[in-house]
């Protein structure tokens, strides 16, 4: 069983569409992330939700709006894609502050053409 | 926006080497992850170190936590083709953060 899982696993699409990614997790657990990875592999956190309330924005422009409509799921939606929006979005949960552990979903390749 | 430096960036070892990573901080850190990520794989955990000057060990890697809790280090013994990947510090500033800041990460090559 997969534990977080994402779809797309790959989304290609033009500047200027809006399109979303969705996440869930089957592990119960309380707090979801999105990351991106860059080309050059540098993972930075974008938002974090803990029982469904936004706990982190980390300067994400606007055009990225996170929706969770229950414990186990956390979308993306980004709206006017841009080229630098191209890369690989993960999703993440983790169970506690007593279980910091964090479980990574496969990730969703953007392209942006 | 925060950085956590890790080094070095890439290591090519010949199987059998050992390796070493290097994750530093300029504050005191709460607690330290690590994360192996295979290519074209996804992050996966590998250990959380919270004491100061802890150690810990699984098989052939050797996690070490800084006295001052400032920069953590990962050991691996005897490299094998298995330990390709990019292995990731996560750093945590303060107890029971949601937020951890991810190093720049180190990308491993072992030559068979």
């Amino acid at each position: 069983d997969t534990a977080v899982s994402q779809t797309p696993k790959y989304l290609v699409t033009q500047m200027g569409n809006d399109k979303s990614i969705k996440c869930e997790q089957n592990l119960g657990h309380d707090t979801m992330y999105w990351y991106k990875q860059d080309s050059k592999k540098f993972l930075k956190i974008m938002f974090s939700y803990n029982n469904k309330e936004l706990i982190i924005n980390e300067t994400v422009p606007n055009r990225f709006s996170p929706k969770s409509p229950d414990k186990a799921h956390l979308n993306l939606h980004i709206n006017s894609l841009e080229l630098g929006d191209s890369a690989v979005y993960f999703c993440a949960s983790r169970q506690s502050e007593a279980h910091n552990e964090q479980f990574f979903g496969p990730g969703t390749r953007l392209t942006v053409l | 926006g925060q950085q956590v430096m890790q080094i070095p960036q890439y290591q090519h070892v010949q199987e059998g080497e050992d390796f070493t990573t290097y994750c530093n901080s300029s504050t005191t850190l709460s607690n330290i992850q690590w994360y192996k990520q295979r290519p074209g794989g996804h992050p996966v955990f590998l250990i959380q170190l919270v004491k100061s000057g802890e150690v810990k060990k699984q098989k052939r890697l050797t996690f070490q936590f800084g006295e001052a809790k400032k920069n953590s280090s990962l050991h691996i013994t005897a490299t094998q083709t298995t330990d390709v990947g990019t292995y990731f510090c996560a750093v945590g500033y303060t107890s029971g953060t949601y937020k951890y800041i991810f190093g720049t990460g180190t990308r491993l090559k072992v030559l068979a």
